[in-house]
């Protein structure tokens, strides 16, 4: 059962460009949102977290928007570069007796057009 | 130095083989972790290891076994192995266990493909 679900799968966006990437969850246990990106060949990198008593964190050109009542989160990257081209994926952590487990989304195809 | 690394980068194998992938981290973490990574980039958490001892076993056929012999390695042996097997194998470790998984640190995986 896949309880973050993400979208869209690929994007394509000239250099400058806003790709806005969406997530939406069912499991109200979530509480941390974490961004991962992969290039190709390497494994994901931890890009940007939120906690949901916020509704918006950014880091550089990389911004977080979060709305706990619609259960959705999205990533927007302002004045995207080539360089930005990537997969990207969303991702739940939810609190168990063993530990925290992180569920991830579907991930998203980044092309960022020179 | 490499973070997190993990060998062998590439693995080509017969169906029916057993093989191994080996990881081992060197920021002091507590947590280690394998996920599978499937030709249409979907992660999935196999298995997790807390200072030697397993706290998460997903759902994954037995023929998996991973083994942690210290806090900073994490291998994985498949016996026979099958078709679907081939996948992108991801270790990954966390500081601990504790609430929130702040940052999990990846390898660089090891692509697996069985023949």
């Amino acid at each position: 059962q896949q309880q973050v679900k993400q979208s869209p799968q690929s994007l394509i966006v000239q250099k400058g460009g806003i790709p806005i990437i969406n997530c939406a969850y069912e499991n109200t246990a979530f509480d941390y949102f974490p961004w991962y990106q992969q290039f190709p060949g390497k494994g994901p990198a931890l890009l940007i977290a939120i906690r949901p008593d916020v509704s918006e964190k950014k880091e550089g050109r990389f911004t977080i928007s979060f709305n706990k009542s619609a259960k959705q989160f999205s990533l927007h990257i302002m004045d995207s570069q080539p360089g930005d081209s990537a997969t990207y994926f969303c991702a739940a952590s939810i609190r168990e007796t063993s530990g925290s487990r992180l569920t991830f989304g579907e991930g998203t195809q980044l092309t960022v057009n020179p | 130095d490499t973070a997190v690394s993990q060998t062998p980068k590439y693995l080509v194998t017969q169906m029916g083989n057993d093989k191994s992938i080996k990881c081992e981290q060197n920021l002091g973490h507590d947590t280690m972790y394998w996920y599978k990574q499937d030709s249409k980039k979907f992660l999935k958490i196999m298995f997790s290891y807390n200072n030697k001892e397993l706290i998460i076993n997903e759902t994954v056929p037995n023929r998996f076994s991973p083994k942690s012999p210290d806090k900073a390695h994490l291998n994985l042996h498949i016996n026979s192995l099958e078709l679907g097997d081939s996948a992108v194998y991801f270790c990954a470790s966390s500081q601990d266990r504790g609430y929130p998984i702040e940052k999990l640190f990846f390898g660089s995986g090891t692509q697996l493909s069985v023949l």
